[in-house]
């Protein structure tokens, strides 16, 4: 079992360029994240989805986009990108409402993400 | 909105030695669930133990446990008889009612030898 992940592992970007962040769980989950960590700000909510067909803003969502089309992928945009994307970013999934347990989260691998 | 304090940026600690790293948070929500994540240099996000709102007693996971004062709304991560691999970053987080989590900056650990 794979768990969750995430393509690319790393990337060089010309700023402008369009990208997307793929990620991809396979234990099922219901709810799915995305993060971007920066020194010294850990990780920061960019955008989410509870349920396949529902997505919503995080704390730093602008300059992001997502959809979740299905349960198992859940892709992170970047339209425009700048240099102040530059960061790892890390998907993550979990049980989320109506699971068991504590719903702790699981995250993928990241991707380094360099826009120059 | 929730909010998690790490004061400590760095810490060093001798090998076999306990360390305490500090958490503080801020939920006006009575229901909430803290957790602390481990990030070696490698990258990838670990998780490691687990401590509810309305948990009794504070959480041990091996030579992890948690010392969880609710009053204080702090949840310290101790590591006892620390291991070269302990070497980390580590991050403490409070889920929401929501299911989301809020990290805080995260504390490096150094274990000498």
């Amino acid at each position: 079992i794979a768990g969750i992940t995430q393509a690319p592992t790393s990337q060089i970007l010309a700023a402008g360029r369009r990208m997307t962040l793929r990620c991809t769980q396979d234990m099922r989950h219901n709810a799915m994240y995305w993060y971007r960590q920066d020194l010294g700000l850990g990780l920061r909510l960019i955008h989410y989805s509870n349920t396949a067909g529902t997505t919503g803003k995080g704390e730093v969502p602008d300059g992001y986009s997502v959809s979740r089309a299905n349960t198992d992928d859940f892709p992170l945009t970047l339209a425009s990108a700048v240099p102040s994307q530059t960061s790892v970013y890390f998907c993550a999934s979990s049980e989320g409402v109506g699971g068991a347990g504590y719903n702790e989260q699981f995250f993928g691998p990241g991707t380094r993400l360099t826009v120059l | 909105a929730q909010k998690i304090t790490q004061t400590q940026p760095g810490m060093f600690v001798q090998e076999k030695e306990a360390v305490t790293l500090d958490c503080t948070y801020d939920t006006s929500d009575p229901s909430y669930g803290l957790f602390w994540y481990k990030q070696p240099s490698s990258g990838e996000m670990i998780f490691l133990i687990y401590q509810g709102s309305y948990d009794q007693q504070n959480a041990t996971e091996g030579r992890y446990s948690l010392n969880f004062q609710k009053a204080r709304k702090s949840a310290n991560l101790v590591i006892s008889a620390s291991q070269l691999g302990d070497s980390a970053m580590y991050f403490c987080a409070m889920r929401s009612n929501d299911y989301k989590l809020s990290f805080g900056a995260g504390t490096t650990v150094t274990v000498r030898a």
